[in-house]
């Protein structure tokens, strides 16, 4: 299966400032996922990135606050925009897992713990 | 937004114990129901994808059902041991190819 890089693990950041996370995927993927869990929540997807056009937002969320490049097929980024202590969540990146049985599921990466002050 | 509902929300067991917990979904629309074990700092790890009704699937000391018509699915752990403890999530994915997670069971295995 697939194995995801995410970084930075964790970071503790000013309000009105942004953080940019990055996945960095071990083999060639069309999509690739962004979810928050905010705490007591339960996962919810951001958006699907994919290469070479937009990225799609899910309902309550918007590309102004969480802007996503996809320059190639490995690698994607997340920024969380002008933060607030409300953004302070877990953020994980994710895409299909698929193997030459079936598919898998989705392999994560190991997320971005972020405290906003 | 679908519910998709974990029960219970924590579950502290002895060493050695066998314990289960409930996922449950909305029974129209199902294409997939997904479980996962997230250990503090680590990636969620996929344990068991099930698809069809009735579906039963074992992974060492850890199994899972399905129904899908009334919509739960079971986990159970045997003889549970501290390298257990983590949050198990579940996950329902729909014909519409939405994918929706329930707020996990966190487990602490006490040694």
């Amino acid at each position: 299966s697939a194995v995801i890089s995410q970084k930075p693990s964790r970071d503790i950041c000013q309000r009105g400032t942004s953080l940019t996370i990055q996945c960095q995927v071990d083999s060639q993927v069309t999509m690739m996922f962004w979810y928050r869990q905010q705490p007591g929540q339960s996962l919810t997807l951001i958006a699907t990135a994919n290469q070479g056009s937009e990225a799609t937002y899910e309902s309550g969320f918007v590309i102004d606050k969480f802007p996503i490049s996809r320059p190639n097929l490995t690698f994607s980024t997340l920024t969380v925009s002008n933060m607030s202590p409300e953004d302070s969540s877990i953020y994980l990146c994710s895409v299909e897992d698929h193997g030459s049985t079936g598919w898998y599921g989705y392999t994560f990466g190991s997320g971005t713990r972020l405290t906003v002050v | 937004i679908l519910n998709v509902e974990q029960s219970p929300q924590s579950l502290h067991v002895q060493e050695g114990d066998s314990t289960n917990f409930t996922c449950s979904f909305p029974s129209s629309n199902f294409y997939a129901l997904h479980w996962y074990r997230w250990e503090t700092a680590k990636s969620p790890e996929a344990l068991f994808v099930m698809t069809l009704n009735g579906d039963e699937k074992k992974k060492g000391r850890i199994s899972a059902t399905l129904n899908t018509k009334e919509g739960y699915s079971y986990l159970y752990i045997k003889g549970s041991q501290p390298e257990d403890s983590a949050t198990y999530l579940c996950a329902f994915l729909n014909t519409g190819n939405q994918f929706y997670f329930g707020t996990g069971t966190s487990l602490t295995v006490i040694p």
